[in-house]
């Protein structure tokens, strides 16, 4: 099955310092790749749409110099916390849809706390 | 835009009956698919079953089934004999048949599984 894998699973930080997550789907190619927030006991909240070789489109709400996101290839996607303060404490998922599917296949997430 | 309901916040189920979760959807698209993803304690987001709208058979794997009513833009979820493993937040999710497009999710539905 298809498999996306996540890096890192969690990650402790300083306020004011910057934090790279990155999405890798392992046996397929996936153009289109997403990133979602998740809190607590809540449902997922996407965040952004990553293509590859173009622009994220980000959701409304969400600061795009805040979290800046790089998909520099088929199966690469990578999420930068730039600055991170407490209130982006959270977890963080990202998914691929297969090129040729139209299912998404998530990540295992990325706990981000900062202190 | 479309909407995804989840009216059920938690549902408990006896280890090997049967409980069914259910989902309503709102939307003007004709061309869209349907998930239910389930998410253990682990938080990796796991897909049970897919149904695409264009199917008027009702989709199927192996515990998982799911009752779709185009009509009253309804999609439920039947998971029989239920198992402890089948503990979990499940979410209801809709795609539009458009390329690339998001995932629109549901609030969530917790299943307790007794013993």
């Amino acid at each position: 099955g298809a498999v996306v894998s996540q890096h890192p699973s969690w990650v402790i930080c300083k306020s004011g310092t910057s934090v790279k997550i990155e999405c890798r789907s392992l046996d397929f190619q996936a153009t289109t790749m997403f990133w979602y927030r998740q809190f607590p006991k809540q449902s997922l909240m996407l965040m952004a749409t990553s293509n590859e070789g173009s622009k994220a489109t980000y959701e409304q709400g969400v600061e795009k110099d805040k979290f800046l996101i790089n998909h520099a290839s088929l199966t690469l996607s990578t999420l930068t916390v730039t600055s991170a303060h407490p209130e982006d404490s959270s977890f963080y998922i990202c998914s691929a849809r297969e090129d040729r599917q139209e299912t998404q296949y998530f990540g295992p997430g990325t706990r981000l706390l900062v202190l | 835009a479309q909407t995804v309901t989840q009216s059920q916040p938690e549902m408990s189920v006896q280890e090997a009956e049967t409980v069914t979760l259910s989902c309503t959807y709102d939307t003007s698209e004709s061309d869209y698919y349907l998930f239910w993803y389930k998410q253990p304690p682990s938080r990796q987001m796991i897909l049970v079953i897919r149904q695409e709208a264009y199917k008027q058979q009702n989709a199927t794997e192996n515990r998982f089934s799911v009752n779709f009513q185009k009509a009253a833009k309804s999609f439920s979820l039947k998971i029989s004999d239920s198992q402890l493993g089948d503990a979990a937040m499940y979410f209801c999710a809709y795609r539009s048949g458009a390329a690339g497009n998001k995932l629109t999710f549901g609030g969530g539905t917790r299943v307790l599984v007794k013993p």
